[in-house]
């Protein structure tokens, strides 16, 4: 099947630091992929679409200028946390969508960031 | 806008008991379902997906579920569980719109004990 892939699995950075998240189709093309976020014991929350050559469509409530999405190719999309606070720790998640047939998003492995 | 509804938070289950996951999603003209299973530090893992056609499907690990449009449901089902299974368990929909993002239900962890 589809495989996403996620760069970092884990980081630690401090407050004030920015971190990149990676998340990469790797054998199939995503014109279209998306971020979620995910709290501890909590479901997950769609924070932003990525879609490639354009701007990332973000849900209510999810700060663009903090959250920065960069979807460059058919086959990644970068997540930017600036000036992250303690508050922004979560799990990461991206999916990315297959538009012919199936419907079904692939997800990647998840990014856990702690923020110090 | 479409809701998942997952209804209990937590299963608690002996090994090889059958056990079923409950899952109500907002009605819509037209939807379609998953189920995913995460284990812990994990990503997701899809477990199975209703498009079209029978309402039973079939999924992996030998878990199924079926849809029930009078019923806004789509419960997953596995006749006898391994410890093995201990996982959280989404139940997500989507509004059938190509290239629309999932709207997850809050999980239920499934505890499977000897």
């Amino acid at each position: 099947g589809a495989v996403v892939s996620q760069h970092p699995s884990r980081v630690i950075c401090k407050s004030g630091t920015s971190v990149k998240i990676e998340c990469r189709s790797l054998d199939f093309q995503a014109t279209t992929m998306f971020w979620y976020r995910q709290f501890p014991k909590q479901s997950l929350m769609l924070m932003a679409t990525s879609n490639e050559g354009s701007k990332a469509t973000y849900e209510q409530g999810v700060e663009k200028d903090k959250f920065l999405i960069n979807h460059a190719s058919l086959t990644l999309s970068t997540l930017t946390v600036t000036s992250a606070h303690p508050e922004d720790s979560s799990f990461y998640i991206c999916s990315a969508f297959i538009p012919q047939g199936s419907y079904e998003q692939y997800f990647g492995p998840g990014t856990r960031l702690t923020v110090t | 806008a479409q809701s998942v509804t997952q209804l209990d938070s937590q299963v608690p289950v002996f090994e090889e008991a059958p056990v079923e996951l409950r899952c109500n999603y907002s009605s819509s003209v037209s939807v379609y379902l998953f189920w995913y299973v995460q284990y812990p530090n994990q990503g997701l893992q899809l477990l199975l997906k209703y498009l079209s056609g029978s309402t039973l499907v079939k999924g992996i690990n030998g878990f199924e579920a079926e849809f029930n449009k009078s019923q806004t449901s789509f419960h997953l089902r596995k006749p006898s569980v391994h410890i093995s299974d201990t996982a959280e368990y989404f139940c997500a929909v989507s509004d059938g719109q190509a290239g629309t993002a999932l709207i997850f239900g809050k999980g239920t962890t499934l505890s499977v004990s000897s």
